[in-house]
């Protein structure tokens, strides 16, 4: 499968606790986007990646947030000292360039209790 | 109010029916994509467009620039074709996608 992957699908953990996620995209794609969705919604932008570089950042971002993508493939997404609003699907996504097509992941679920 | 604003936020038709779903914007933006969410999360890209109009199979998508708006377009729906459609634009000058709350479509046998 050649598609974007993520990983876990599922996290549960409780408030406090630090979680990672981790997003393996397309091979070739330079972009590397990051989305958060709660139930009803559209996805919501957190941050994206032009290679290993982090160009843009969500205001709704807070310092609790941290997104690396250390050799411009693979990117993680920690989330420190989670909070129950913090409860949502994270999805990643990946393109060539600006105004490529976006090919999603399955996204990562995560329940904090 | 919303920078995407999609209508019908629902929308129930029976199977064979022709299908619109609207997309009005208010920024500048450099492209507009279409995205198909099944449950249990997961989007498919449909079209991507920054003017005209793209066809591919039953579903059709146009963009008027001038107008800021977009319809996705469905002929002979089918109960497969029972989704959330997403619309989302990339403003100009930046990368910050911005989407809409999404059409939850669902066709009746």
């Amino acid at each position: 499968d050649t598609g974007v992957s993520q990983d876990p699908r599922h996290k549960i953990t409780k408030r406090g606790q630090n979680v990672t996620f981790r997003c393996d995209p397309i091979s070739e794609h330079n972009r590397l986007y990051w989305y958060r969705q709660t139930l009803g919604q559209g996805p919501e932008f957190l941050t994206y990646f032009q290679n290993e570089a982090q160009l843009e950042k969500s205001r709704l971002l807070s310092d609790r947030f941290s997104a690396e993508r250390p050799k411009g493939s693979f990117s993680t997404l920690e989330i420190q000292r989670t909070e129950q609003g913090d409860s949502a699907m994270y999805l990643c996504a990946s393109s060539r360039g600006q105004g490529e097509k976006l090919f999603f992941g399955s996204g990562t679920q995560l329940s904090v209790l | 109010k919303n920078e995407v604003e999609q209508s019908p936020q629902n929308l129930t038709a029976q199977e064979g029916e022709f299908i619109t779903i609207n997309c009005s914007y208010s920024v500048g933006i450099s492209a507009l994509h279409w995205l198909q969410q099944h449950p249990g999360g997961g989007i498919v890209s449909l079209f991507m467009l920054s003017s005209g109009k793209k066809k591919h199979g039953r579903l059709i998508a146009t963009i008027n620039i001038q107008e800021k708006h977009s319809s996705l377009h469905i002929t002979a729906s089918h109960p497969r074709d029972s989704a959330v459609y997403i619309c989302a634009v990339e403003p100009l000058n930046n990368n910050d996608m911005r989407f809409g709350a999404g059409t939850r479509l669902t066709v009746k046998p």
